[in-house]
């Protein structure tokens, strides 16, 4: 089982929809979640930290649920510039900083 | 603030050549990161250096890859010999000490193996 697992996609939603993706983790002694962003040919960039409260930054919104070991991402309003991989990213214990999922793909059409 | 630089940005070898990869990271980060980013993946972590020590490798290749920070500033990322599996981009990131959960990235190598 990989450690951080995320359904690859792509979506393609419209300009202006609501759009969540999900992503699990198998580690239950992982610390620290976080979001980064990668463009097409591009460096991965964080994107924003996930709490257990749940955070919120403009039209995205992260969360997070420790028992069922579950993060989530959802982006409202979606805009062109949103169409990018969102990589889901867990802290653990031990040496290795960050493990990265595979991505999702998000398309945004006109 | 000038980010992470990488060299060279696209390389193309013929397999059982040698290659090596160049990085120089945030003035004054302390840690740096070589990932490997196979197509349709995740970055996945190589090396990962605290000034000129290693922190964790134990996902690094040896038989093949070798990496060094001698002077605890730029990196080198070598590979001999290469498969056609290394065909991959290789990122480097860097982070404060302390902060190693906000990496930011160079723009990577494209490295393709023929």
């Amino acid at each position: 089982r990989k450690e951080v697992e995320q359904d690859p996609g792509p979506f393609n939603v419209p300009e202006g929809a609501t759009v969540a993706f999900n992503c699990t983790y198998s580690n239950s002694a992982s610390q620290s979640f976080f979001w980064y962003r990668q463009d097409c040919r591009k460096e991965p960039k964080l994107l924003m930290s996930v709490y257990s409260s749940g955070n919120e930054d403009g039209r995205f919104t992260a969360q997070l649920n420790r028992a069922s070991q579950y993060i989530s991402l959802l982006i409202r309003d979606s805009k062109l510039s949103d169409s990018a991989t969102y990589l889901c990213v867990v802290s653990g214990t031990g040496r290795r900083a960050l493990t990265f999922g595979s991505g999702t793909r998000l398309q945004v059409q006109p | 603030e000038a980010g992470v630089a990488q060299s060279p940005r696209y390389k193309i070898i013929e397999k059982r050549q040698s290659v090596a990869f160049w990085c120089n990271p945030i003035s004054g980060h302390a840690t740096l990161y070589w990932y490997q980013q196979i197509l349709g993946q995740g970055p996945k972590l190589l090396i990962q250096f605290q000034n000129n020590g290693v922190v964790d490798d134990s996902q690094l290749p040896k038989d093949r890859f070798s990496a060094e920070r001698l002077k605890g500033v730029d990196s080198t990322l070598k590979i001999q010999p290469a498969k056609l599996e290394d065909s991959a981009v290789y990122l480097c990131a860097s982070s404060r000490s302390g902060v190693e959960n906000e990496q930011f990235f160079g723009p990577g190598t494209r490295l393709t193996v023929l």
